[in-house]
């Protein structure tokens, strides 16, 4: 059974603070992993990974692949209140729907 | 380009009622699915569809029928509504499906139900 496994659950920071969040997974033919930030309503698409060690950089979030290993970071840095949210990191694997985790709840505080 | 359209945004129905939540996208999308979200659950696959015609069940499929008659459209139902079914479901959707996709969904505003 695919399985995606995120750490911490949830994370309080201040302004300015680096954040690692971790995604494990456990999947069959692995396809793609992707990365998602909820606030209130619907998750919105931050980043896709399909290959192994390439970093994707978005203005201050970055987040990279490590297929041998079966782990994705989701790196935030000099954070801001706005990026309070859950972050959800998800699996596409063979011929099955993606597979969520269970989210990252991070906290910024001024 | 509305994306994908859920409707009713909010609805509270009472035990044993039945309901269906709409989800309709405008983007030719074969892939559409139902997810629902409980607090420090992630999202939970009721159930998916590759295409007109075809459905099939995810991880929590219980209480929850679906058809998919036109590419459109994906609507969820529940047949006899059910206190653990108070949840906030989601409809999302995909361009491409199966080997070589990769897999990035279209999220609706969400769902939010209640039931009593």
């Amino acid at each position: 059974e695919d399985k995606v496994v995120q750490s911490p659950l949830s994370l309080v920071v201040h302004e300015g603070d680096t954040v690692t969040l971790n995604c494990s997974y456990e999947v069959t033919n692995f396809r793609s992993l992707l990365w998602y930030k909820q606030e209130k309503k619907a998750p919105t698409f931050l980043f896709m990974l399909t290959s192994s060690g390439i970093e994707k950089k978005s203005g201050r979030l970055s987040s990279i692949l490590d297929k041998k290993e079966l782990f994705s970071i989701l790196n935030i840095t000099a954070t801001q209140t706005g990026d309070s949210a859950v972050y959800l990191c998800a699996v596409a694997g063979g011929n099955t729907p993606l597979v969520f985790g269970k989210g990252t709840r991070l906290s910024v505080i001024a | 380009n509305a994306g994908v359209t859920q409707t009713p945004k909010f609805q509270v129905l009472k035990t044993g009622q039945s309901m269906t939540l709409q989800c309709a996208q405008d983007m030719n999308h074969e892939y559409m699915s139902w997810y629902r979200q409980d607090p420090g659950m992630g999202l939970r696959l009721i159930h998916y569809s590759v295409g007109a015609g075809i459905t099939d069940q995810g991880e929590v499929p219980n209480g929850y029928n679906v058809s998919r008659s036109t590419t459109e459209d994906f609507p969820l139902r529940l047949l006899s509504a059910a206190p653990s079914q108070t949840s906030v479901y989601f409809c999302a959707s995909s361009y491409s499906w199966g080997v070589g996709a990769t897999g990035e969904l279209f999220f609706g505003e969400g769902s939010r139900l209640t039931v009593l």
